[in-house]
């Protein structure tokens, strides 16, 4: 139980286009997940906090209009890369935080590797 | 701001030795505290957790302890073998603050054959 998946686990794109990444729950609800970025041999960044049927709540420094978050339903979140630079090249990781649970269980996705050409 | 502070950040044992991580919070209402490995190009996996009113959790050869009064808590892993080889992350968190986890920085472990 409690397995997260991601789609895509890679993608390569160019400068400029926008790119979406999916996360789903697969045998649990999740009213919360959680986007995070890694870049090499660094710890998770918290990118935002994703609750489903409201706006995402993003952390200091990410750009609201740059990396768009929906929580459509119990099970799926998706982020999306607009206007993909470079620098915007990391691994994405996402987590969804069980439903009802005191505590933060938290269930990671296997991740998505972004290039950005 | 929150933070967790986490060591050593490498880490090399011999098969067989016994591997210890440890990690300090600042946040006095942190109420859990999970462990992730991480391997390779790969998401984290949880591994252990532990909560705010139990002080020592044991499965098989992982175990956390916990200090609240002193706000530590430690990974042990005994009869290492070379498949432990990942990165360790410890975590703490709460509900308060809207369930945001705080990472520590990493333990990349190496275990020898």
């Amino acid at each position: 139980g409690a397995v997260v998946s991601q789609h895509p686990s890679w993608v390569i794109c160019k400068s400029g286009t926008s790119v979406k990444i999916e996360c789903r729950s697969l045998d649990f609800q999740a009213t919360t997940m959680f986007w995070y970025r890694q870049f090499p041999k660094q710890s998770l960044m918290l990118m935002a906090t994703s609750n489903e049927g409201s706006k995402a709540t993003y952390e200091q420094g990410v750009e609201k209009d740059k990396f768009l978050i929906n929580h459509a339903s119990l099970t799926l979140s998706t982020l999306t890369v607009t206007s993909a630079h470079p620098e915007d090249s990391s691994f994405y990781i996402c987590s969804a935080r069980v439903y009802g649970g005191l505590y933060n269980e938290q269930f990671f996705g296997p991740g998505t590797r972004l290039t950005v050409l | 701001g929150e933070n967790v502070e986490q060591h050593p950040s490498t880490l090399s044992v011999q098969e067989g030795d016994s591997a210890v991580i440890k990690c300090t919070y600042s946040d006095s209402a942190s109420n859990y505290f999970p462990w992730y490995k991480q391997e390779l190009g790969k998401g984290p996996q949880l591994i252990i957790d532990i909560r705010s009113n139990v002080g020592e959790k044991k499965d098989q050869r992982i175990a956390v302890t916990l200090n609240k009064t002193a706000k530590h808590f430690s990974l042990h892993i005994t009869e290492t073998q070379p498949e432990d080889s990942a990165v360790y992350f410890c975590a703490a968190s709460n509900g308060r603050r809207g369930f945001k986890t705080i990472f520590g920085a990493g333990t990349r472990l190496f275990v020898k054959a």
